[in-house]
């Protein structure tokens, strides 16, 4: 059972440009978390997903982020008009069910130059 | 909002050692993580605490949990270099249900050293 799959693994964009960030759950998994790791921090929550619904995008930045979680293919975070501040590593999570333990992805390492 | 603290940031200690770090949140939950992350890589689960007053360890590892106190510890005991590596704890802000992620601490960078 494959773990939760995150790609690119590393992404470099200009200011300016948009950047996309996909998430494939584990199999069976059906609610996904994307979080944000500044350096030297822990993790921030940015929003919430099940199929085909945003649940809970309380910590996402309000312009630019955008995310969604089909009902085919993966999750994608999208930034649009990357800035130097959105460089960070962007991990996604995946569970069963809300109760049990989010499985980690190795997250997206995203520099903006 | 919820706020996670743990302390210490940093430590440095020598193999064989035992230490603690410790984990305190601010609002009520039963459900609390502790994760572990090598530089560069993803963050790794170790211990999930789901009740008042549970405990579990694995190898040199123990983690507990109060949640009157609203705190956590993780305890090393006869450190060893392989778990230099930095250690979150998580909350679960839910009470009987909700939405939201989880909510880290800062982490706590250890190094042990031979």
């Amino acid at each position: 059972n494959a773990g939760v799959m995150q790609n690119p693994r590393h992404l470099v964009r200009r200011r300016g440009q948009e950047a996309r960030l996909r998430c494939s759950p584990m199999k069976g998994h059906s609610h996904v978390y994307w979080y944000r790791q500044l350096p030297e921090e822990g993790l921030k929550f940015m929003v919430y997903l099940q199929k085909e619904n945003i649940i809970d995008e309380s910590g996402m930045p309000k312009e630019r982020f955008s995310a969604e979680f089909p009902k085919e293919g993966p999750s994608i975070l999208r930034i649009q008009q990357v800035v130097r501040g959105d460089s960070a590593a962007y991990f996604c999570a995946s569970s069963p069910t809300i109760t049990q333990p989010q499985h980690f992805g190795d997250g997206t390492r995203l520099s903006i130059l | 909002e919820l706020k996670v603290e743990q302390n210490p940031l940093f430590l440095s200690m020598q193999e064989g050692k035992n230490y603690t770090i410790y984990c305190n949140y601010s609002t009520t939950s039963d459900r609390l993580y502790w994760y572990r992350q090598d530089p560069g890589k993803s963050l790794e689960s170790l211990f999930v605490l789901l009740s008042n007053g549970a405990v579990k360890q694995e190898g040199r590892l123990m983690a507990s949990l109060d949640t009157k106190a609203r705190l956590s510890t993780l305890h090393i005991t006869a450190a060893v270099h392989d778990l230099s590596a930095t250690y979150f704890c998580a909350v679960d802000p839910l009470e009987g249900g909700g939405a939201d992620g989880l909510t880290f601490g800062k982490g706590t960078h250890l190094i042990i050293q031979p």
